[in-house]
């Protein structure tokens, strides 16, 4: 079965820091481009940050910028994301999205969309 | 970056009713925009990508169009388990999802 399940969430004060992980399984990782997508609460999707499957091109919000940090190691299928200088608003449900493509072989074309997600994991900042 | 207005944000309807979503960019994105459906607590789910090409085992009653700045996700005849919040994506430049539309029960 495809899975993807995150761990690392929790409370920190604000400023504090803390480890998401993305546990990966059912797929050959390494193969797959990877994000980050967060909710806050009662609010809409977020996407955060973006790592290409060798994890040499990566991405991020404007509003994580500088404070976040992707990161993946394919030896343990696993995904991760630092997050630095925590601040209230960054109070969400974390999940990873897998990047998933379609090869049209009619048209020649790639189609891209997030196709497996994680079930989520909450990080709440607050003193 | 590429703005994505999503409209209604809310809608009310009844089974069995024809009902239609909408995104517009900011500026055109190709065909580059998925919709995804999410029930509360729940991890969001791919409904459509490529602006209209239906996800694998996603009903037939599901169905989108559009290109460049202009999009729609129609569901033809909504089922009770259609109740749940839309949202678009557009990957055409980095990622940027639309501020969603919650269908509820009327």
């Amino acid at each position: 079965e495809v899975q993807l399940v995150e761990s690392g969430g929790g409370l920190v004060q604000p400023g504090g820091s803390l480890r998401l992980s993305c546990a990966a399984s059912g797929f050959t990782f390494s193969s797959y481009e990877m994000n980050w997508v967060r909710q806050a609460p009662g609010k809409g999707l977020e996407w955060v940050s973006y790592i290409s499957s060798s994890g040499s091109t990566i991405y991020y919000a404007d509003s994580v910028k500088g404070r976040f940090t992707i990161s993946r190691d394919n030896a343990k299928n696993s995904l991760y994301l630092q997050m630095n200088s925590l601040r209230a608003e960054d109070t969400a449900v974390y999940y990873c999205a897998r990047w998933g493509a379609f090869y049209d072989i009619l048209t020649g074309d790639y189609y891209y969309y997030m196709d497996v997600w994680g079930k989520g994991t909450t990080v709440t900042v607050s003193s | 970056a590429i703005q994505m207005t999503q409209s209604p944000s809310s809608l009310s309807a009844s089974v069995g009713d024809r009902v239609t979503i909408t995104c517009r960019a900011s500026q055109g994105i190709r065909n580059d925009l998925g919709w995804y459906q999410q029930k509360p607590g729940k991890a969001p789910k791919l409904l459509i990508y490529a602006a209209s090409s239906l996800q694998s085992g996603v009903p037939s009653r599901f169905s989108g169009s559009g290109s460049g700045t202009d999009f729609t996700l129609t569901i033809s005849s909504l089922q009770p388990e259609d109740f749940a919040t839309y949202y678009c994506l557009q990957d055409y430049n980095l990622y940027t999802f639309g501020q969603g539309t919650k269908l509820e029960i009327k």
